[in-house]
C-alpha cells in the first residue's frame, strides 16, 4: 500500500530534550516536506527536500533540523524543543511540487 | 511570506445545498494550485492540482476552476452531503524556485442533515 508513515504519533516531552520524528514514504517520491499545524494559522511549511541531500527552509524553520540521506526517509529533528513547538506535525511527499502531496498521519507533540 | 487567502473562513449549509469557496493567490509567476480536503482527526487528502489557466477539474460532486490571470480558484460542491463536512485547503508554490508550498488557512464546511 502506498503510504507515508510517521513515528511517533503522539509525544509528550520536556523542554530541551532532543527528539526526532521519523517520516518514511514507499512511493519513490523525490519531494518531501514537513508542516506544522496550529489553530488559526493553517499548515505552515518547516523544511522541504527536492531530492537526496537537497534540503531547504520553508516558512518556519527556526528550531528544527532535517536530513535526507535516503530517498524514502526525511526525519525532523528538534535539538532543544521549547513549548512554542507544541503543535501537530505532518510529513508529506510527492513526485514534484506540481503533483499532489501525500500526507502522513500526523504527530501530535507537546513540549512542557 | 507569500499570501494565499481563502474565503469564507467557515460555512454551514444544509444537506442538498450547493456551495462554493474561493482561493486567491498572486497572479504573477503562476506555477500550480493545489486543493486538499481535510477531515477532522485525519490527514489532508489531495483533491486537485491545477496548472493551466481556464482549467476545470471534477471529482464526483466536487469541481474546481482556475483563473491564473486574476489569481483565483473556485471550489464547488454540488448537492452537499454530511460526509462533505471538512476543511478545504488550497496551496500555492510560493517562491521563485516554486519549491516552497504555502497553504491558505482553509474554509471549514459543515453540512447538516
Amino acid at each position: 500500500e502506498a503510504q507515508v508513515t510517521q513515528n511517533p504519533r503522539y509525544l509528550i516531552t520536556v523542554t530541551g530534550k532532543k527528539l526526532t520524528v521519523t517520516c518514511s514514504q514507499n512511493m519513490n517520491h523525490e519531494y518531501m516536506s514537513w508542516y506544522r499545524q496550529d489553530p488559526g494559522l493553517g499548515l505552515r511549511q518547516i523544511y522541504y527536500s527536492m531530492n537526496v541531500e537537497v534540503t531547504d527552509k520553508g516558512d518556519v524553520p527556526e528550531g528544527y533540523k532535517v536530513s535526507r540521506k535516503e530517498k524514502r526517509n526525511f526525519p525532523l529533528i528538534l535539538e532543544s524543543p521549547s513549548p512554542n513547538q507544541t503543535s501537530l506535525y505532518f510529513c508529506a511527499s510527492s513526485f514534484q511540487i506540481s503533483y499532489e502531496q501525500y500526507f502522513g498521519p500526523g504527530t501530535r507533540l507537546t513540549v512542557t | 511570506i507569500l499570501n494565499v487567502e481563502q474565503s469564507p473562513q467557515s460555512l454551514h449549509v444544509q444537506e442538498g445545498d450547493s456551495t462554493n469557496f474561493t482561493c486567491s493567490f498572486p497572479s504573477s509567476n503562476f506555477y500550480a494550485l493545489h486543493w486538499y480536503r481535510w477531515e477532522t482527526a485525519k490527514s489532508p487528502e489531495a483533491l486537485f492540482v491545477m496548472t493551466l489557466n481556464g482549467d476545470e477539474k471534477k471529482k464526483g460532486r466536487i469541481s474546481a476552476t482556475l483563473n491564473t490571470k486574476e489569481g483565483y480558484s473556485y471550489l464547488y460542491i454540488k448537492g452537499s452531503q454530511p460526509e462533505d463536512s471538512a476543511t478545504y485547503l488550497c496551496a500555492f508554490p510560493g517562491n521563485t524556485g516554486f519549491q516552497k508550498l504555502v497553504f491558505g488557512t482553509g474554509t471549514r464546511l459543515l453540512v447538516s442533515p
